[in-house]
């Protein structure tokens, strides 16, 4: 199956700080979302992004796929974006689908 | 629009009991899909629902089932439960089959 791999395992940062976010995928994919796990253990759709770039308030994200590749940029970060981001793509098999996760990055904010 | 629902949100069991979880999708949705997060394992894709036949099931033992009604709820069913089974429940729906997921709360599932 496709492998998805996420950097960095741990971010800390302080808040208003801007980070960034990668994940690699290991075969053509035909769609890629984001999520935010929040403490409750909800998985908060961020983006739906295939290819291309796309932006949601502070939030924006690009794909190259011909390369293989996401890109998860947070700018002036707030201690409410803490938790657990997750990329996923579709490994599809005939008809059927199935999202294969990545590992994570645990984002920390402080004050 | 109502999000994904999932009953119950917390459950405890012991040892060998059997448990079933609830999924209603978002309205107008026909495919739900189940997953399962660990600590060790992270996410992991159990089944796939649409029109009510599984579509695709992922590497875990037969003690794990669904189901998906008319109306698209989905249920699934762990018999036998074993301590490796506690975990976060996670279910999903999406329009088709190759559309965007959305995920609902997620069921806690702890056994003693």
């Amino acid at each position: 199956g496709i492998q998805v791999e996420q950097s960095p395992p741990d971010l800390i940062l302080q808040e208003g700080a801007n980070s960034t976010l990668r994940c690699n995928f290991s075969d053509s994919v035909n769609n890629l979302q984001w999520f935010h796990q929040n403490p409750w253990g909800q998985l908060i759709n961020l983006f739906y992004i295939p290819s291309g770039t796309k932006q949601n308030g502070r939030l924006s994200a690009t794909t190259v796929a011909t390369e293989r590749y996401s890109l998860l940029y947070i700018s002036s970060s707030q201690t409410t974006d803490s938790g657990v981001y997750f990329c996923a793509v579709p490994f599809s098999s005939g008809s059927a689908r199935q999202l294969t996760f990545g590992s994570g990055t645990q984002l920390t904010v402080l004050p | 629009k109502a999000g994904v629902t999932q009953t119950p949100r917390y459950l405890i069991k012991t040892r060998g009991q059997q448990v079933t979880l609830s999924c209603s999708p978002i309205s107008g949705h026909r495919s739900v899909s189940w997953y399962q997060q660990t600590p060790g394992q992270g996410l992991q894709f159990l089944f796939e629902y649409f029109s009510e036949t599984q579509r695709n099931k992922g590497n875990f033992p037969g003690r794990f089932s669904g189901r998906q009604f008319s109306n698209s709820r989905s249920e699934m069913n762990v018999s036998t439960l074993e301590l490796g089974d506690s975990a976060l429940y996670l279910c999903a729906s999406s329009w088709g089959l190759a559309n965007e997921q959305f995920f609902g709360p997620g069921t806690r599932l702890t056994v003693l």
